[in-house]
């Protein structure tokens, strides 16, 4: 079982949908959590930090449920522009490991 | 301004023969990260550093060696280039604290043969 573990999609969606993307993590020794976005051959870039009361950026709203050891990104009113990979982050603690899912592919359609 | 910059950005090889891919960056940082991506498992860990003359092994570092003998630039070599080498590589840096944000070259492409 990968530590990360992410829905490869592709997701489908017109634009102006919500769409939801979740990530589960294996090692609760897990201490932060990023969202990074990477376009079609481009480098990963953040995209927002994970927050364990969640937190929100304009149309993207992310969750962390320690419980269930997962994470979350939410995309609200989507832009033909949100379309790229999706990358979902986990950092240990004590240390610099750091441990990136493959990926969730969006396609925003017209 | 700051940037972190990788050479060259397409590379063609030939099995066995010895490659370096250069990293720069001006921002300063400490720390400094090596990954490959391939379809279906992400980004991982080549080999990392802390600082200048640190360097540690990640989780995919066989046949791969860095050095690190400024704050600016670190290198990854490949000691005898095999074809499952074939890969993407991305440099990336961060500041110091591990909530910090790691900072993505443009990547390199390289094709062992």
């Amino acid at each position: 079982r990968k530590e990360v573990e992410q829905d490869p999609g592709p997701f489908n969606v017109p634009e102006g949908a919500t769409v939801a993307f979740n990530c589960t993590y294996s090692n609760s020794a897990s201490q932060s959590f990023f969202w990074y976005r990477q376009d079609c051959r481009k480098e990963p870039k953040l995209l927002m930090s994970v927050y364990s009361s969640g937190n929100e950026d304009g149309r993207f709203t992310a969750q962390l449920n320690r419980a269930s050891q997962y994470i979350s990104l939410l995309i609200r009113d989507s832009k033909l522009s949100d379309s790229a990979t999706y990358l979902c982050v986990v950092k240990y603690r004590g240390g610099f490991k750091t441990i990136f899912g493959a990926g969730t592919r969006l396609f925003v359609k017209a | 301004d700051a940037e972190i910059t990788q050479s060259p950005r397409h590379k063609i090889t030939e099995t066995g023969r010895q490659v370096t891919l250069a990293c720069h960056q001006t921002w300063n940082h400490n720390n400094m990260f090596w990954y490959r991506q391939d379809l279906g498992h992400g980004l991982r860990l080549i080999h990392y550093s802390y600082g200048v003359q640190d360097t540690n092994k990640g989780e995919v570092s066989d046949g791969y060696s860095v050095s690190r003998s400024n704050t600016e630039d670190l290198p990854l070599t490949l000691e005898s280039a095999a074809s499952s080498q074939t890969s993407v590589y991305f440099c990336a840096s961060s500041e110091g604290q591990q909530t910090d944000t790691q900072y993505f070259g443009p990547g390199t492409r390289l094709t062992v043969l």
